[in-house]
């Protein structure tokens, strides 16, 4: 049974520029969750996908935006990217309460 | 807001010694959750907890939801070099809600 997978795994852009981060999760999950993580910091919750539809937000600014598709896999879009948009971006599927995360995608801004 | 407090935030640890880990809120929480990761990677699930009073274990892990919903514990007996990383509390109110998680415990296990 694969995990969830994210992609790609590294990603470099700059100021201004918009990116697409892409998520699969794992098999039988219904629901993906976006997390923003800075060096040294935990995760920061940034939205939260079920049946295609945005359910819960995080503080974090309009130029995120997210989108689920039919087969429950998920994007996370940023536009007009910040020197600070620079993280580790993780996706989380789940069924219920517990959230399993993939590995991830280091984005650094330039 | 709702927020965690994770301590320590380090631990520097012998081979062989048990480690202890906590999390304390003003919040109370349904569902506590303990996490692993190792750098540049995504947060790895060791241990569920979804009643208050539940206590889990997973191998040489085991963790206890707070019998108030505020706070949550983990122990990890006869810690071995493989148990370095950065370990994570965190917790959700309700299904559908955002998980929130603590501020991270660095373990360094010393051979």
């Amino acid at each position: 049974d694969a995990g969830v997978t994210q992609s790609p795994t590294h990603l470099i852009k700059t100021r201004g520029q918009q990116v697409t981060l892409r998520c699969s999760p794992k098999s039988g999950h219904d629901t993906v969750s976006w997390y923003q993580q800075a060096l040294g910091q935990g995760p920061q919750f940034i939205f939260q996908y079920y049946e295609e539809e945005e359910r819960q937000r995080g503080n974090f600014p309009d130029r995120f935006s997210g989108h689920q598709f039919p087969n429950y896999s998920s994007e996370l879009n940023v536009n007009a990217l910040l020197l600070g948009d620079s993280a580790l971006y993780l996706c989380a599927s789940s069924v219920k309460e517990t959230q399993y995360f993939g590995p991830g995608t280091r984005l650094l801004v330039l | 807001g709702q927020q965690l407090n994770q301590s320590p935030q380090s631990m520097f640890i012998q081979e062989g010694e048990d480690v202890s880990m906590n999390c304390t809120s003003s919040s109370i929480f349904n569902t506590w959750l303990w996490y692993k990761q190792d750098p540049g990677e995504g947060p790895v699930l060791l241990i569920a907890l979804y009643k208050a009073g539940e206590l889990t274990s997973n191998g040489r892990l085991t963790a206890q939801f707070g019998i108030t919903r505020k706070d949550s514990f983990l122990n990890i007996s006869a810690s071995i070099p493989s148990d370095v990383g950065i370990y994570f509390c965190a917790a959700i109110y309700n299904q559908g809600g955002k998980l929130i998680f603590g501020q991270g415990t660095e373990l360094s296990v010393k051979p």
